[in-house]
């Protein structure tokens, strides 16, 4: 598609539950990112992907979290057992190329209750 | 690391006032700047980039000059409308390392 696609749009979990969300980059991107937009605006990277692979995890909460990009397939990012502080939007973006500008969707809103 | 500083909001302007939000950065090599825009309830949008020093970004009359020598980044437009409230992001790339990092944001309300 011409934009970024994520679903839901909005999750809610208890505490301790699983929390999975999508997303479809544009077609032809190569560059999938996931960043996570939390109380006050800040913005922090999670992982980014080049097609199925990993390009980089530097951001990722190894215990909990993990993201994949599948052929053909949304990617997902998954957190196992949330916690309160997962609370947060959490966004994707992609990119044709790994320094192209990065187009952004328009986000999950995480609620931890 | 790389980190990138922006004014604190938030700024409320009157409809056709002058708007500056400052962006400062820190970053090894030539970084990448970008202002990004985020309406309310909406994600986030590229509203401007420059790539190198002395590059001047612009669109929808904002504009903002990539400053090596003081490292900033500033966003500026002539004359603000309600339309243009949303909060407003300053992020760097730097080269070889594509996440974007970015600053806190600054909420801008414009009155009629």
């Amino acid at each position: 598609g011409e934009e970024v696609a994520q679903t839901p749009k909005h999750l809610v979990r208890g505490e301790g539950q699983k929390a999975k969300l999508y997303c479809a980059p544009i077609k032809g991107h190569s560059y999938v990112f996931w960043y996570q937009q939390v109380l006050k605006n800040e913005f922090k990277f999670l992982i980014s992907f080049q097609n199925e692979n990993v390009f980089d995890e530097t951001g990722m909460p190894k215990e909990r979290f993990s993201a994949k990009c599948l052929p053909n397939s949304p990617c997902s990012l998954e957190i196992q057992a949330t916690k309160l502080e997962d609370s947060a939007v959490y966004f994707c973006a992609s990119s044709q190329f790994r320094d192209n500008e990065q187009f952004f969707g328009p986000g999950t809103r995480l609620t931890v209750l | 690391g790389d980190s990138v500083t922006q004014m604190e909001g938030p700024v409320t302007l009157s409809e056709e006032a002058f708007l500056t939000i400052n962006c400062t950065y820190t970053a090894t090599g030539y970084p990448s700047l970008f202002w990004y825009v985020q309406y309310p309830g909406e994600g986030l949008q590229l509203l401007l980039k420059a790539t190198k020093a002395d590059d001047k970004g612009s669109n929808k009359g904002f504009e903002a000059t990539y400053r090596k020598e003081t490292t900033s980044f500033h966003l500026e437009k002539g004359s603000v409308q309600v339309s243009d409230s949303a909060v407003y992001f300053c992020a760097l790339r730097n080269s070889g390392n594509t996440p974007l990092v970015f600053g806190k944001g600054t909420r801008l309300s414009v009155i009629a």
